[in-house]
């Protein structure tokens, strides 16, 4: 069985500052696949990064930061310099060797200005 | 990057009807289709699978008879939900994936989304 936690269900920042999304995961799989996807209001599913378990290179794309640490079985996400645009709800999620996708319960991000 | 298209984004039924959702790969040939239910502010839950040709397979405690899945080609997957009731209202999301790209990338594709709403 596999698990995906995101501990944080809601987090409030004010526009500039940084944040940290946490992402927790459980598998037996030897080989996985680890996503984030943000959800916006109107529902759609907007892709933001995609890592297998072998590679453990932490990713910067722009305003965006991924830790993934095998060690500790965590994929946390960073947005730095947050803007009102990014509140939305992010999902991490894990693909086994089966191909199912398991979500995390998802964190709802606001950013006030 | 890989499309997948999914329609109705809308769907307002009276209760007893039954409603078709279609999840179609545009720009690839999708193996294997995987349909999600998500609940308001919940996360997404994986219904059934479905391969090409083949009979879906359904995750614990979801009704088979209910949620009808077809997935006669490898670009369309359809969703019927029979006799709809308004426990079922509800926002679908498909996904789809491709052999091939999977073992390029292991990604998997997401419809926009279905919003079903049952009177």
């Amino acid at each position: 069985a596999q698990k995906v936690t995101q501990a944080q269900t809601e987090i409030s920042v004010v526009e500039k500052e940084d944040v940290t999304l946490d992402c927790v995961y459980e598998t037996r799989d030897t080989t996985y696949y680890l996503f984030w996807y943000k959800q916006p209001p109107s529902g759609e599913l907007v892709f933001l990064i995609r890592r297998n378990s072998f590679d453990e290179q932490n990713e910067i794309s722009g305003r965006y930061s991924w830790n993934f640490q095998k060690s500790t079985s965590s994929f946390n996400f960073t947005i730095t310099a947050s803007q009102v645009v990014d509140s939305a709800v992010y999902f991490c999620a894990l693909r086994g060797n089966a191909g199912k996708s398991t979500f995390g319960d998802g964190t709802t991000l606001t950013v006030k200005p | 990057g890989a499309v997948v298209s999914q329609h109705p984004s809308r769907v307002i039924c009276k209760s007893g009807t039954s409603v078709k959702i279609e999840c179609r790969s545009l720009d690839f040939q999708a193996t294997t289709m995987f349909w999600y239910r998500q609940f308001p502010k919940q996360s997404l839950m994986l219904m059934a699978t479905s391969n090409e040709g083949s009979k879906a397979t359904y995750e614990q405690g979801v009704e088979k008879d209910k949620f009808l899945i077809n997935h006669a080609s490898l670009t369309l997957s359809t969703l019927t939900v029979t006799s709809a009731h308004p426990e079922d209202s509800s926002f679908y999301i498909c996904s789809a994936s491709s052999g091939e790209l999977a073992g390029f990338t292991g990604e998997l594709f997401f419809g926009e989304g279905s919003r079903l709403t049952v009177l």
